[in-house]
């Protein structure tokens, strides 16, 4: 299977600071990301989903000024989390989807997962 | 609307074999996927089926019927590690994947 990275893998930062997630998709073109978030015991939840060179479409309930995401390459996606809470603590899990053969893949990066103190 | 169906927990013994079932309503369909994930770490993908019939990986095989809009994933000869949640999620007419909410896999001894 495809490889995607995350990083960091974990992150720890004050609350008011902003911190960002790197999603790099390693041997394959993705074409779309998405971001997901998962609380403890709790099942995934997409928060956006970003094409290449587009701006992201954003679920309803989550604030695209405090998730800025940028797809800047068919490799890289960000997600920035500016102004954190502790609220925001969570398990923060980026997905590239690329097609290969005709056929639609997605793969999940490692997550990340943010405390915020 | 869309929707994924799957049992929300399971227990089974080791060196058993499970049977974890999902059925699907999704506007269009491109295929059907199940995911691995155990505790605190991302989902790992496990299979992809988008025509009828038996997909077979090793300890994994997962079958697909679309006319009954239902999948399974067949794990044998269970091990300990085998012990996770597993995901069912349908790709629909947009490639976006919808997700079922898992169905927590509890392998005792």
């Amino acid at each position: 299977g495809a490889v995607v990275s995350q990083h960091p893998s974990w992150v720890i930062c004050k609350s008011g600071t902003s911190v960002k997630i790197e999603c790099r998709s390693l041997d394959f073109q993705a074409t779309t990301m998405f971001w997901y978030r998962q609380f403890p015991k709790q099942s995934l939840m997409l928060m956006a989903t970003s094409n290449e060179g587009s701006k992201a479409t954003y679920e309803q309930g989550v604030e695209k000024d405090k998730f800025l995401i940028n797809h800047a390459s068919l490799t890289l996606s960000t997600l920035t989390v500016t102004s954190a809470h502790p609220e925001d603590s969570s398990f923060y899990i980026c997905s590239a989807r690329g097609r290969r053969e005709g056929i639609y893949e997605q793969y999940f990066g490692p997550g990340t997962r943010l405390t915020v103190t | 609307g869309q929707n994924i169906d799957q049992p929300t927990e399971m227990t089974a013994t080791e060196g058993a074999i499970v049977q974890i079932n999902c059925t699907y309503q999704t506007s269009g369909f491109n295929g059907l996927f199940w995911y691995q994930q155990h505790a605190g770490e991302a989902p790992t993908f496990l299979s992809y089926n988008v025509l009828d019939g038996l997909e077979e990986k090793g300890r994994f095989s997962s079958f697909l019927s679309r006319s009954k809009g239902y999948s399974y994933l067949l794990l044998k000869e269970l091990q300990m590690k085998d012990s996770a949640s597993y995901l069912c999620a349908s790709m629909d007419s947009n490639y976006q994947l919808i997700w079922g909410a898992g169905t927590k896999l509890i392998i005792k001894p």
